[in-house]
């Protein structure tokens, strides 16, 4: 049981470059999250999704776009990277949100900006 | 706006001493809250949680307390161990929609 898997772990991008983090769970929940993680400011939502074919925006939001295509997948896009975005990006996901919404983590991919 | 916010970056305490983790909350729709752990280089992992209807939750050494009017929770680790020395992070939800995260305190247990 993989449960959520995201790839790649690791990458560095060049500013402009473009690149798409994979977001695979095999829980069929129908919540998904992509957040990151940066010194002092804990998690913070990108964006996520209720269910397949819906994304919604989270706190910060500029600079990414999301597709949720098959339930079981969450796509993550940096159209032009800028160094603001290196960060630890997180996938999540679970079944329910409010009563039941104890969410799975990915391992995390490490993204760097340069 | 920070919905959910964990004023403490940092914990230190004595093995089988008792840690307290504090959260604070602004967004009265949450209706569900959750505790993380988080080790170096891992995800969060659930640790516990508590539905706002409830004020205690309880899971071996980890119990939940939460203060509705207060709009505040805590987590208390009794007795505390070294293999709980790890980041622990705050977070909220609310029914058909997004789930929130404070920015986590570092416990540390010493031996």
């Amino acid at each position: 049981n993989a449960g959520v898997t995201q790839t790649p772990k690791f990458r560095v991008l060049k500013t402009g470059q473009s690149m798409t983090l994979l977001c695979a769970q095999d829980m069929n929940h129908e919540y998904m999250y992509w957040y990151r993680q940066d010194p002092g400011m804990g998690l913070r939502l990108i964006h996520y999704s209720v269910g397949e074919g819906t994304t919604a925006k989270g706190e910060v939001p500029d600079g990414y776009n999301v597709s949720r295509l098959k339930k079981q997948n969450f796509l993550l896009g940096l159209e032009s990277a800028a160094p603001s975005q290196t960060s630890v990006y997180f996938c999540a996901s679970s079944y329910l949100s409010g009563a039941g919404a104890e969410a799975f983590f990915g391992q995390g991919t490490r993204l760097t900006v340069v | 706006d920070q919905q959910v916010k964990q004023n403490s970056p940092s914990l230190s305490v004595q093995e089988g001493r008792i840690s307290i983790l504090n959260c604070d909350y602004t967004n009265s729709m949450f209706d569900y809250f959750l505790w993380y752990k988080k080790y170096p280089a891992e995800g969060p992992t659930f640790l516990i949680s508590i539905s706002s209807i409830k004020d205690k939750n309880e899971d071996g050494r980890f119990t939940v307390f939460l203060n509705k009017s207060a709009k505040h929770l805590s987590l208390h680790i009794v007795p505390s161990q070294p293999g709980d020395s790890a980041v622990y992070f705050c977070a909220a939800s609310a029914s058909n929609n997004d789930m929130r995260f404070g920015a986590g305190t570092r416990l540390t247990v010493k031996p």
